[in-house]
Parts: C-alpha cells; sequence; structure tokens
C-alpha cells in the first residue's frame, strides 16, 4: 500500500499563534509532496510543492512567509502556519508522490485548522 | 478563470444505475486527467486517470472517457453503489510526471439511494 499520515487531524487555536501540520509518508519514501488547502464546498487549491532537501515552490497567491514548508526527509513534510488568522481556517491537505514516470499521488486524511 | 469546470455540484441516482459525472476544461495544454473520490473530512482517494492520448479508460465499474476536441472528460459509475456516495474531482495536470501539480475542480457530490 501508500499510507499518507498527518497530524494532527484537528486543531483549534487562538489568533496570532502559529500550527505545525505533519505530513508523512509511511511505507513509501516521497520524492515530492504537495499541500492543498479546501474551503466549504470549494475545490481543493494546491499550496506549494515541496522536495526533499530543497525550497518550496509555491503557487501564485501562497504567502511563503505565512505557510512555512519543510521537507526534511523523503518521509516527512511540515507545514507551519504561522501568526495565524481566522481566515486561515480550512482544511489542509498533504498528498505525496513516489515519483517517477507514473507519478500517482497519495492524500493524507487532512487537518481541520480552526482559529479563533 | 477556472480552468476545470464540474458544473453539477451534485448528482443522484438510484442504486444499480449509471452514475455520469461531467468535467470541462478549457487549458488546451492539459494532457492528463484524473479523477478522485473524497469522504467528508478525509483526503482524496484516486479512483482513475486518464492520458490524453486515449479517450477511453476502464476500471472495473469506473470508465473516463474524455473528448479532446471538446475539452470535456467524463466518469461513468456502473452499477452505482450505495458506498460510491461522496464527492468526486476531476483533476487536470499539464505533465503526467507530475501528478500532484494538478488542478482541480469544484467537485460534484454523488448520492447513490438503495
Amino acid at each position: 500500500g501508500a499510507v499518507v499520515s498527518q497530524h494532527p487531524s484537528r486543531v483549534i487555536c487562538k489568533s496570532g499563534t502559529s500550527v505545525k501540520i505533519e505530513c508523512r509518508s509511511l511505507d513509501f519514501q516521497a520524492t515530492t509532496m504537495f499541500w492543498y488547502r479546501q474551503f466549504p464546498k470549494q475545490s481543493l487549491m494546491l499550496m506549494a510543492t515541496s522536495n526533499e532537501g530543497s525550497k518550496a515552490t509555491y503557487e501564485q497567491g501562497v504567502e511563503k512567509d505565512k505557510f512555512l514548508i519543510n521537507h526534511a526527509s523523503l518521509t516527512l513534510s511540515t507545514l507551519t502556519v504561522t501568526s495565524a488568522h481566522p481566515e486561515d481556517s480550512s482544511f489542509y491537505i498533504c498528498s505525496a508522490a513516489k515519483g517517477g514516470a507514473t507519478d500517482t499521488q497519495y492524500f493524507g486524511p487532512g487537518t481541520r485548522l480552526t482559529v479563533l | 478563470d477556472q480552468q476545470v469546470k464540474q458544473n453539477s455540484p451534485s448528482l443522484s441516482v438510484q442504486e444499480g444505475r449509471i452514475s455520469i459525472l461531467n468535467c470541462d476544461y478549457t487549458n488546451s495544454m492539459f494532457d492528463y486527467f484524473l479523477w478522485y473520490k473524497k469522504y467528508p473530512a478525509e483526503g482524496p482517494t484516486f479512483l482513475i486517470s486518464i492520458s490524453s492520448i486515449k479517450d477511453k479508460n476502464e476500471d472495473g465499474r469506473f470508465t473516463v472517457f474524455l473528448n479532446k476536441s471538446a475539452k470535456h472528460l467524463s466518469l461513468h459509475i456502473v452499477p452505482s453503489q450505495p458506498g460510491d456516495s461522496a464527492v468526486y474531482f476531476c483533476a487536470a495536470n499539464v505533465d503526467e510526471l507530475w501528478a500532484g501539480k494538478s488542478t482541480f475542480g469544484d467537485g460534484t457530490t454523488l448520492t447513490v439511494k438503495p
């Protein structure tokens, strides 16, 4: 199988604090990991692409200083929402790709962030 | 400008019948298309994909059809089962090697009634 986990599954924080979300590929090495954001009743929006050992590539309109991404190893990527505000409340989903010509991505279960 | 559109936000079908979910795209550079299924509060699950060199790909009860000239693809589920009830996302890529850099549609909520 190809299992991707996220931790925590749900987090509530106060405005102004920072929150770290972990994404782990449990049984494979992920060359590339992706971070998505989903607003209620809306589609997934790709935020950034991260490759192990290099800086993440952010999509247009995503603040890199706001959403810090670290892909420390082939099995772990973290997303830190810095100085969170209520408008950052959302469902954050990561995915991981093994790499290669058929680069199917496997999604994590998502993290529900609520900023009070 | 939304490049991938799923114009039907919801679809309801009877168990055993065919479910047809539609997706339109505007970017002619897209050459790889995927369908995902998503339950509430979970991440999407990959269902089936199709490359632009094909017009049909079948996997069990799921078949994806691609009409490049119309920039349209559809997902057929036959026969539909109550467990198929979920949100279905269509996604498109400009490069098959980068399956993660997908542009997603807004999703269609499928309800299969017993």
